[in-house]
């Protein structure tokens, strides 16, 4: 069974905080990671993508990946009100085509 | 608007009808994908589709569902004899194939009574 695992929260940070999520996924072979952000009623926006070993980071945001603990995590700094959402992993598992399995989200409070 | 599109965007229906919902990926996305989600959960991968060929299908879809890519342009879902669990948001997803980066569409948020 391929799985992603993320805590479902809530995380509750304040404004100007980091906000850190986790996710971690049973299959050493996989190659690519995604972090979705889903506003409530809204479709999935990916955010960021990685697929080394390491930090990646775009703007406010840091995607962290360690493919030997398969572990995979989000930093978001100087997080703001905006950020409250729900962040879902994705994982594109080795040994298939390319379908995404996806963790069932952290859902993510930032308070002012 | 350059984004996936997605038709209808709700539909609600009786218990045994059939229903039929569209979708346009992003121009020259040769790879496309449906999702199901339900409250709490993660979308659910349902089926890929590169270009016009189904290369992949989900064992969770019934063959009540069927999914066509004619032309490997848009893409359409049917859903047969609806059930009050098929109740969900059916996202659609397109992808340039290069490193596999999926963009959502709406989705079609569609209720069974």
């Amino acid at each position: 069974q391929k799985e992603v695992e993320q805590n479902s929260g809530p995380l509750s940070v304040p404004e100007g905080a980091i906000a850190s999520l986790n996710c971690t996924y049973s299959d050493r072979g996989s190659q690519s990671f995604f972090w979705y952000r889903q506003y409530s009623g809204k479709s999935p926006e990916l955010i960021m993508s990685i697929y080394s070993n390491g930090d990646k980071e775009d703007g406010r945001f840091t995607a962290q990946l360690n493919k030997a603990s398969q572990y995979v995590s989000l930093l978001i700094r100087d997080s703001q009100p905006s950020d409250s959402a729900t962040y879902l992993c994705a994982v594109r598992f080795s040994g298939g085509y390319n379908k995404l399995i996806f963790g069932a989200g952290t859902r993510l409070a930032v308070h002012p | 608007d350059t984004g996936v599109s997605q038709d209808p965007r709700h539909k609600i229906t009786k218990r045994g009808q059939n229903v039929t919902f569209r979708c346009d990926p992003i121009s020259e996305h040769n790879r496309l994908y449906w999702y199901r989600q339900t409250l709490g959960q993660g979308p659910e991968f349902l089926t890929y589709f590169q270009n016009e060929a189904q290369l992949e299908k989900s064992r969770l879809l019934s063959d009540r569902f069927s999914a066509e890519r004619p032309k490997g342009s848009f893409s359409t879902l049917e859903i047969q004899r609806t059930e009050q669990g098929d109740s969900a948001m059916y996202l659609c997803a397109s992808s340039p194939g290069q490193n596999n980066e999926q963009f959502f569409g709406p989705g079609t948020r569609l209720t069974v009574l």
